[in-house]
Formats: C-alpha cells, sequence, structure tokens
C-alpha cells in the first residue's frame, strides 16, 4: 500500500544521546515535512523539503537536523536530545508545495 | 506569522450538525486546509479553501472568509466515528502550514 512509512513507531531515549526518525514515502512526492505535536499546541514545522537535495527550517529548527538525499527518504536527527524534545514526530508529504500534505502514522519519543 | 484559534472542545448527539470555526490572523494568505485526527493517529486531509464561500464533500462543508479571517467546519449526519480532533490549518506565502491547537468533537448517542 502506497504512503508515508515512519520509524520507529515510539522509542525512549535517554538524554544527552543522538536519535534519528526515518521517513519513507513511495508516492514520488516533491515536497516533505517534519513535525512535533504536542498538546495544546498542535502541530509545529520542524523543517521541510521541497525537493530533493534542498532543506528549509520551520517554526521550531533548535536541535533537530534534516537531509534529503533522495525523493523518497527525508530523515530527521536530534543530535543530543533533551527532555524538551519529547513529543509526537509526524512527517509529511505532498506532491508539490501548494499541494495538501498527507501524514506519517507518528514516532511517539520520550526523553529521559 | 500566524495565529489560529479555534475552540478547545464540542459535544454533539448522533444525527446532529456541528459547526468548528476557525480565526485566523496572517501575514499572508494562500489557503486555509482542515484535517481529521482521530486519536493516536495521523490527522488525514478534509477540505481546502482558497477562495471565499462553501466547499462541500458529503457530509462536510468548509467555508471561508477572507475579509473577515474566518472559516468553519460543518459537520452533517453526525455519527460516532467522527469523534475526532478536527485541525484548521493556514498556508503562508511560501506554502507552510501552520495549525491550530485543534478541536476535540465528541459525539454522544
Amino acid at each position: 500500500i502506497a504512503g508515508i512509512t515512519q520509524a520507529p513507531t515510539s522509542q525512549i531515549l535517554a538524554a544527552g544521546r543522538r536519535m534519528t526518525l526515518r521517513c519513507t514515502q513511495d508516492m514520488r512526492h516533491n515536497a516533505m515535512y517534519w513535525y512535533r505535536q504536542d498538546l495544546g499546541l498542535g502541530l509545529r514545522l520542524i523543517h521541510y523539503s521541497n525537493t530533493a537535495g534542498t532543506t528549509g527550517k520551520g517554526e521550531v529548527p533548535d536541535g533537530y537536523s534534516v537531509s534529503r538525499a533522495n525523493t523518497d527518504d527525508f530523515p530527521l536527527t536530534l543530535a543530543s536530545a533533551v527532555p524538551s524534545q519529547t513529543s509526537v514526530y509526524f512527517c509529511a508529504s505532498s506532491e508539490s508545495e501548494n499541494q495538501p500534505q498527507h501524514f506519517g502514522d507518528g514516532t511517539r519519543l520520550s526523553i529521559l | 506569522g500566524q495565529n489560529i484559534d479555534q475552540p478547545t472542545e464540542m459535544t454533539a448527539t448522533e444525527g446532529a450538525i456541528v459547526q468548528i470555526n476557525c480565526t485566523y490572523q496572517t501575514s499572508g494568505f494562500n489557503g486555509l486546509f482542515w484535517y481529521q485526527q482521530h486519536a493516536g493517529e495521523a490527522p488525514t486531509f478534509l477540505s481546502y479553501n482558497v477562495l471565499d464561500g462553501l466547499e462541500e464533500k458529503g457530509r462536510f462543508s468548509s467555508f471561508l472568509s477572507r475579509s473577515k479571517g474566518y472559516s468553519y467546519l460543518l459537520l452533517k449526519e453526525l455519527q460516532m466515528k467522527d469523534s475526532a480532533s478536527y485541525l484548521c490549518a493556514v498556508r503562508d506565502r511560501d506554502y507552510k502550514l501552520s495549525f491550530g491547537a485543534g478541536t476535540t468533537v465528541t459525539v454522544r448517542a
């Protein structure tokens, strides 16, 4: 079934550790996005990529990095995790930047 | 930037109609989206408005007034499966989405 796959589904991580959240889509969508969702705050954009080879910063980029080496994959890395990064992380993609976004099932991350 | 407001919670009876309002302030409006999110699941796209007026899609309709910075999502003939959070999102000139905190709708029998 075509769509967006995120891994892991959930993770508990010690503060200070490095972590990469994976996101893969098989719809050949050009644009991809990473959001975090926190209670009472809604979804907030971390980083985005309008096409392979380019990335940009969203509303809350500090502490996170991304890469877009190809169309399908858009990993999100936490270089040194802190407890405030405990959240649900959603990856999304769209055919182009002006089309509706489609979301993966999310990664629930707890930093202790 | 964007400032998006929507009610936190709403409750309605099965078969009834519910209207979820969303107001926004933006430096560059380029469309408004509604998403549905069931607890523990991914948001799913419901509707999109870029021009003023009503867009109808089956039991769901969405309205936009750009001059008032206002939109609503109308859910008709409510079913139990419509219990979910409904997210209002505003797109800016750079095609980036800003989301409201969401409205949790509970449908009661």
